[in-house]
């Protein structure tokens, strides 16, 4: 299948500080990117969609001005979760969609401390 | 009613055996229908993709939906220790639209 990477797999940053993880697709164009948190022993829930080009559509409780999103290109989209606190520690995964199916990457283990 | 529902286990069965996962949804606007397994501090990798109703097979996986009872499955036969992860159902109305995720079920294949 195709291939998703995402960087990095693990951070720890400080209370307050912003955090950047990206997501590349390698062998194919991607469409639309999604981002995804999950939480301890529950579902991957989403948390934003985006178009490269485009602002992101960001669903219902998730703060846009906290969790910035750009897909600056067809391979290429970054999430900068802004001013992060330790309710913000979660598995954060993106996945790349070329309109018939999502690819997922390794996904990026976010501790605030 | 969450929109997607799914017994989260564990469920545990012997090497060799049958398995049998399922979720139920209440959206009936879902079209695309998709099965991902995750080891622990994984992403999800996808196993079973399968567009509206009917039976889908790969190797020892086969994925049912049954659309009219919103209702789909997982079988893994002859179910090896390795086949022990999470395993998510997932579904999506298509186009730009996310995956809409169960909670996933925890799955240990005993040897």
């Amino acid at each position: 299948g195709a291939v998703v990477s995402q960087h990095p797999s693990w951070v720890i940053c400080k209370s307050g500080t912003s955090v950047k993880i990206e997501c590349r697709s390698l062998d194919f164009q991607a469409t639309t990117m999604f981002w995804y948190r999950q939480f301890p022993k529950q579902s991957l829930m989403l948390m934003a969609t985006s178009n490269e080009g485009s602002k992101a559509t960001y669903e219902q409780g998730v703060e846009k001005d906290k969790f910035l999103i750009n897909h600056a290109s067809l391979t290429l989209s970054t999430l900068t979760v802004t001013s992060a606190h330790p309710e913000d520690s979660s598995f954060y995964i993106c996945s790349a969609s070329n309109r018939e199916e999502a690819f997922f990457g390794q996904g990026t283990r976010l501790t605030v401390v | 009613q969450k929109e997607v529902e799914q017994d989260p286990g564990p469920l545990s069965v012997p090497e060799g055996a049958i398995v049998s996962l399922n979720c139920t949804y209440s959206n009936s606007a879902f079209q695309y229908f998709m099965w991902y397994r995750q080891y622990s501090r994984k992403g999800p990798e996808l196993l079973m993709y399968t567009y509206s109703s009917g039976n889908k097979e790969d190797g020892r996986f086969t994925a049912q939906v049954d659309k009219s009872s919103k209702y789909i499955s997982l079988f893994i036969r002859d179910s090896q220790p390795s086949d022990s992860a999470t395993y998510l159902c997932a579904m999506s109305r298509g186009g730009a639209d996310g995956l809409t995720f169960g909670k996933g079920t925890h799955l240990i294949i005993q040897p």
